[in-house]
């Protein structure tokens, strides 16, 4: 089955810095890899997502970029503010795994 | 409408009781999901509906018995749960079980007395 492995377990970073997190996966068809946020006392909720015919992509300050041939993908957080703060994980999922594999998480602290 | 709701927020419970987890969702999502969480953890997969048959089950034990009874519901029936089953119990829904987004609900915190 898939294995996904999702580094740093922590970072801390100062207000306006950037953040990288990063994730590699083993099934090479695995085509989807969500990245989720989630705050203290909520569920997961999507950030940002690739798909496996796309190298990277951006929204405001988050961006996603995908190495296809090394199996692995980043989350990119720029100019970080203490709302930032949270627990993110990444996943991976095949169409026809029926299932998403997570990462570990990496508890992310923004600090004022 | 991209809510998922889940129903109690909290629930303690003896080992000897039944009670039951509810979860929602009315974005015509063909699969639904039961997530297990502990603090400082990934949510873990337990159950997955897709088109309200049970696609994967992750040999989770028979205390925890789930329920599809329409596209837009999903249950979690418990009885004689452990304390070590307290943990946040996640519903997720997604198009299809394939490569799609999960939208998670809030999740029920169960505390196992």
């Amino acid at each position: 089955g898939e294995n996904v492995e999702q580094h740093p377990s922590t970072l801390s970073v100062q207000e306006g810095d950037s953040a990288v997190i990063k994730c590699t996966y083993s099934d090479s068809a695995s085509n989807y890899f969500p990245w989720y946020k989630q705050e203290l006392g909520k569920g997961p909720q999507l950030i940002i997502d690739i798909r496996s015919n796309v190298g990277e992509k951006k929204d405001q300050r988050i961006a996603v970029t995908l190495n296809k041939t090394a199996k692995h993908f980043s989350l990119h957080i720029t100019e970080t503010q203490p709302e930032d703060s949270a627990v993110y994980f990444c996943a991976a999922s095949s169409t026809n795994a029926g299932k998403s594999t997570f990462g570990d998480g990496t508890t992310l602290t923004v600090k004022p | 409408d991209t809510e998922v709701t889940q129903t109690p927020k909290h629930l303690v419970m003896g080992m000897t009781n039944k009670k039951s987890l509810k979860c929602e969702q009315h974005m015509g999502h063909r699969a639904m999901y039961w997530y297990k969480q502990k603090a400082k953890k990934p949510p873990e997969l337990m159950f997955v509906y897709s088109y309200e048959k049970l696609s994967i089950n992750e040999s989770v034990p028979s205390r925890f018995s789930p329920e599809c009874p329409n596209s837009s519901l999903l249950n979690l029936h418990l009885h004689a749960l452990q304390p070590e089953d307290s943990a946040l119990y996640l519903c997720a829904s997604s198009l299809t079980s394939g490569a799609d987004t999960q939208y998670f609900g809030p999740g029920t915190r169960l505390t196992v007395l």
